[in-house]
């Protein structure tokens, strides 16, 4: 297996500008999170999805960002509009039982200027 | 509330000694906990895991961890380190009560000096 997947690996777009991040996670696995990593705060768990539901958003920022996973091995993180402060390194990670560590992706790095 | 933490921003140790790299926790329940690697611009990479049975848990690269339930903690250690362990090193707990979600440590910036 390739591992989990994310794409672009970098991404620089402008203020305003809206930005979508890909993930494939490994075939087989049901749970999917997304992280973002920044210097100030660290990593930090944005949203998480179990069976393509989402069940916990506690973590998204704020309405401009939005996630899906339409099938099991697909899933989309989107800000709308972006703004400098979102730029970080956004990783996304997937596991399949209970007791199994979760696999990351390379990251996709944003850059809003 | 489940939590890690790690005290150390950073760790600096001369190759070929032993290091550790603290991390404590709270959990409801029997914790899972993990212990992670993150080289410059890449991802995060497994190094171990404790779920049960041994205290002492061996993983990649050489690394241990020990879990100790009285004192919270699962510290990773190494008996002799390398120049090319130096990296970013993460301690997580998975939330058996909150959706088996997983909870991160700050990270602590290991540095091994020639």
């Amino acid at each position: 297996d390739a591992g989990v997947i994310q794409s672009p690996r970098h991404e620089v777009t402008e203020m305003g500008q809206e930005v979508t991040l890909r993930c494939k996670p490994i075939s087989g696995h049901n749970s999917l999170f997304w992280y973002r990593q920044t210097m100030m705060r660290g990593l930090e768990l944005l949203i998480y999805f179990n069976n393509n539901v989402p069940i916990d958003d506690s973590g998204m920022p704020e309405d401009r960002f939005s996630a899906k996973m339409p099938n099991a091995s697909f899933s989309t993180l989107k800000i709308q509009p972006s703004e400098p402060r979102d730029s970080a390194v956004y990783f996304c990670a997937s596991t399949h039982s209970l007791n199994t560590e979760a696999f990351f992706g390379q990251g996709t790095r944003l850059t809003v200027v | 509330a489940q939590s890690v933490a790690q005290p150390e921003d950073q760790v600096n140790v001369a190759e070929g000694n032993p290091l550790t790299v603290k991390c404590t926790y709270s959990v409801s329940g029997n914790p899972y906990l993990f212990w992670y690697v993150q080289y410059p611009n890449r991802g995060l990479q497994f190094l171990l895991k404790y779920i049960t049975g041994d205290n002492l848990v061996k993983g990649s690269y050489g690394f241990e961890a020990e879990f100790n339930k009285s004192q919270t903690s699962f510290h990773l250690k190494k008996p002799s380190a390398l120049v090319s362990d130096s990296a970013l090193y993460f301690c997580a707990v998975r939330d058996l009560y909150n959706f088996n979600k997983f909870y991160f440590g700050s990270g602590t910036k290991l540095n091994v000096k020639p």
